[in-house]
């Protein structure tokens, strides 16, 4: 079926070391976003890319690197985990900017930071 | 900035009863889209509705129903007939510009959980 793809579903990861969650849409989609979740405060946005090549810093992007070389994948990196970072990840999709184009979330990765 | 508020942290009804959840949004853009999303405990976000500033036409969807005010700057949301079905968090959003050429996020609120009673 079509949609987003998230890997991993989850993940449980020690303070500092690295990992890297992927996205993937095959809706050929030009917007890619990450937010993460976090109780009692709603979803926010950590990073978007608005096409191939691209990538840009949403509301909380300290700690979280991307990566966006091909259309379909948007790949989130954790260089160095903390425990701040425990959260559970969404990557979402658009096929253009604004929002009367609709989004397409992915069903989430719960990541915890030991 | 664009701010999402959803005062009800928690909603606990008896099935069968009707339940109004509560968004009141705060922007300072003419144009802006408005949705609300389903949460149930499996975790994936479910898109309920997309509505545009300019209509302010109330919207129904079987047991879902929605009512968009701009002089109250709410966008609430009931259902009628709850059903345990329908157990989960709901988040109210704003789309909010990012650049200035189109792209914008969404801005969720913090979400209500519903629990429906058996």
């Amino acid at each position: 079926n079509a949609g987003v793809t998230q890997t991993p579903k989850f993940r449980v990861l020690k303070t500092g070391q690295s990992m890297t969650l992927l996205c993937a849409q095959d809706m050929n989609h030009e917007y890619m976003y990450w937010y993460r979740q976090d109780p009692g405060m709603g979803l926010r946005l950590i990073h978007y890319s608005v096409g191939e090549g691209t990538t840009a810093k949403g509301e909380v992007p300290d700690g979280y690197n991307v990566s966006r070389l091909k259309k379909q994948n948007f790949l989130l990196g954790l260089e160095s985990a903390a425990p701040s970072q425990t959260s559970v990840y969404f990557c979402a999709s658009s096929y253009g900017g604004g929002p009367s184009y609709g989004y397409t979330f992915g069903s989430g990765t719960r990541l915890t930071v030991v | 900035a664009q701010k999402v508020t959803q005062a009800q942290t928690e909603i606990s009804v008896v099935e069968k009863e009707d339940v109004t959840l509560d968004c009141v949004y705060e922007t300072r853009d003419t144009t802006y889209y408005l949705f609300w999303y389903k949460q149930p405990p499996s975790g994936e976000l479910v898109f309920l509705i997309r509505r545009n500033s300019f209509d302010e036409q109330n919207e129904i969807s079987g047991r879902y129903s929605w009512n968009f005010q701009k002089s109250t700057s709410s966008f609430n949301f009931t259902i009628t007939a709850s059903q345990v079905v329908d157990s989960a968090v709901y988040f109210c959003a704003l789309s909010e510009p990012i650049t200035n050429f189109g792209n914008e996020k969404l801005t969720f609120g913090t979400g209500t959980r519903l629990t429906i009673i058996p």
